[in-house]
């Protein structure tokens, strides 16, 4: 089975500019959870999904969207980008909600210029 | 807001040492995962711990939840260079997916 994929895996964008990142979880996966690294730091939770609901949002500002499809796939939208935007986006798929270890694609690098 | 601190934040070790890392929450928490991150990959589960007191053992890897569930530890028994990459504990909720990261316990292995 293929594993969690993401794509692109690198991106530059310019300020002010407006981004979208995707992912395919692992097949039978229900659950997609968006997470922002930082150089350095842990991974930040932004958005987790289930069965196509919201389930949790983190803190981050309104330009950060995102929405899970029929086939459970997900994209993650940010508006009027900012330099420190700039970071690793993870995605992760796991079988259920809550309670599960997930599994993290590779991520998509973004840069903000 | 709640938070999960790590420490140390590096460890330097020779082939075959001992190396623990500890992670502690300002909340008491549903459960606690635990990740392993290689330089320039992405996190990889290591594991799950759900029951206060709870211990399990993967080879040489021994991890530990806290009686209060408010605290963990990751122990490896006599470190390989394989060890090698940064260690994040994450604090999650019973109510949504949302786990938050300790800032991580970076691991170096002199041969």
């Amino acid at each position: 089975d293929a594993g969690v994929t993401q794509s692109p895996t690198h991106l530059i964008k310019t300020r002010g500019q407006h981004v979208t990142l995707r992912c395919s979880p692992i097949s039978g996966h229900k659950s997609v959870s968006w997470y922002q690294q930082v150089l350095g730091q842990g991974p930040q939770f932004i958005f987790q999904y289930y069965e196509k609901e919201e389930r949790g949002r983190g803190n981050f500002p309104d330009r950060f969207s995102a929405r899970q499809f029929p086939n459970y796939s997900s994209e993650l939208n940010v508006n009027a980008l900012l330099l420190g935007d700039s970071a690793l986006y993870l995605c992760a798929s796991s079988f259920e909600g809550p309670g599960y270890g997930y599994t993290f694609g590779s991520g998509t690098r973004l840069t903000v210029v | 807001g709640q938070q999960v601190m790590q420490i140390p934040q590096y460890q330097h070790v020779q082939e075959g040492e001992d190396f623990t890392t500890y992670c502690n929450s300002s909340t008491t928490l549903s459960n606690i995962q635990w990740y392993k991150q290689r330089p320039g990959g992405h996190p990889v589960f290591l594991i799950q711990l759900v029951k206060s007191g709870e211990v399990k053992k993967q080879k040489r890897l021994t991890f530990q939840f806290g009686e209060a569930k408010k605290n963990s530890s990751l122990h490896i028994t006599a470190t390989q260079t394989t060890d090698v990459g940064t260690y994040f504990c994450a604090g999650g909720s019973s109510n949504t997916g949302k786990l938050i990261f300790g800032q991580g316990t970076t691991l170096q292995v002199k041969p």
